[in-house]
């Protein structure tokens, strides 16, 4: 079965700039989510897809970030502009949605940013 | 703001000692625990669930304190390989996430 698919793996760019990050969840997981993990600390929920629904966008700073699943299958990340500290590692997984309390998680294997 | 918190570490083990570790939550809320290990530069992934009953997989062991509101993980006979950030995660009844910062293990020859 294949994993979680997250592109690109690095990216480097000016503080004010734009990027996307795309992840591709394992077939039939319903449930997505995007986290921000800084060096030194555990992932932070950023948004959390049920389908193509959120559940939970607090975390999300939305004047510069915004992610989308249109189809309720990939999912699209974007930050405009950048700033400094979000350097970070940008973590994708999924779940099957068989319940969202004890669904197992399965990871991608991350887009390294660095904002310069 | 709702916190889980974990000593950070890292904690220095040689091989084949036991090794135990706790994660505090704050939120009374929280209805479903687990541990994730991460290894450096690498993702996350499951270790281990934790249920109320407490369980048990192979060398490790998870239980979980609603009292005192704790969750904790044991490790008997620790290898290398167990070397590995130990991330904790809280879901509350509202399906809010919160993930500790970690613990850090090392385990030494």
């Amino acid at each position: 079965e294949a994993g979680v698919a997250q592109s690109p793996r690095y990216k480097i760019i000016e503080k004010r700039q734009s990027v996307a990050f795309w992840c591709n969840p394992i077939s039939g997981h319903a449930t997505l989510y995007w986290y921000q993990q800084i060096l030194g600390q555990g992932p932070k929920l950023l948004i959390q897809f049920q389908n193509n629904g959120v559940v939970d966008d607090s975390q999300l700073p939305k004047d510069r970030f915004s992610a989308e699943r249109l189809k309720g299958v990939d999912s699209t990340l974007k930050i405009q502009p950048a700033k400094l500290e979000d350097s970070a590692v940008y973590l994708c997984a999924s779940s099957p949605r068989t319940s969202l309390f004890t669904d197992t998680q399965y990871f991608g294997p991350g887009t390294r940013l660095t904002v310069l | 703001r709702k916190e889980v918190e974990q000593d950070p570490g890292p904690f220095n083990v040689p091989e084949g000692a036991t090794v135990a570790f706790n994660c505090t939550y704050s939120n009374s809320a929280s209805q479903s625990f687990f541990w994730y290990r991460q290894d450096c530069r690498k993702e996350p992934k499951l270790l281990m669930s934790v249920y109320s009953s407490g369980n048990e997989d192979g060398r490790f062991t998870a239980q979980l304190n609603r009292a005192s509101q704790y969750i904790s993980l044991l490790i008997r006979d620790s290898k290398l390989s167990d070397s590995a950030t130990y991330l904790c995660l809280a879901r509350d009844s509202n399906y809010q996430l919160i993930w500790g910062a970690g613990t850090k293990l090392i385990i030494k020859p």
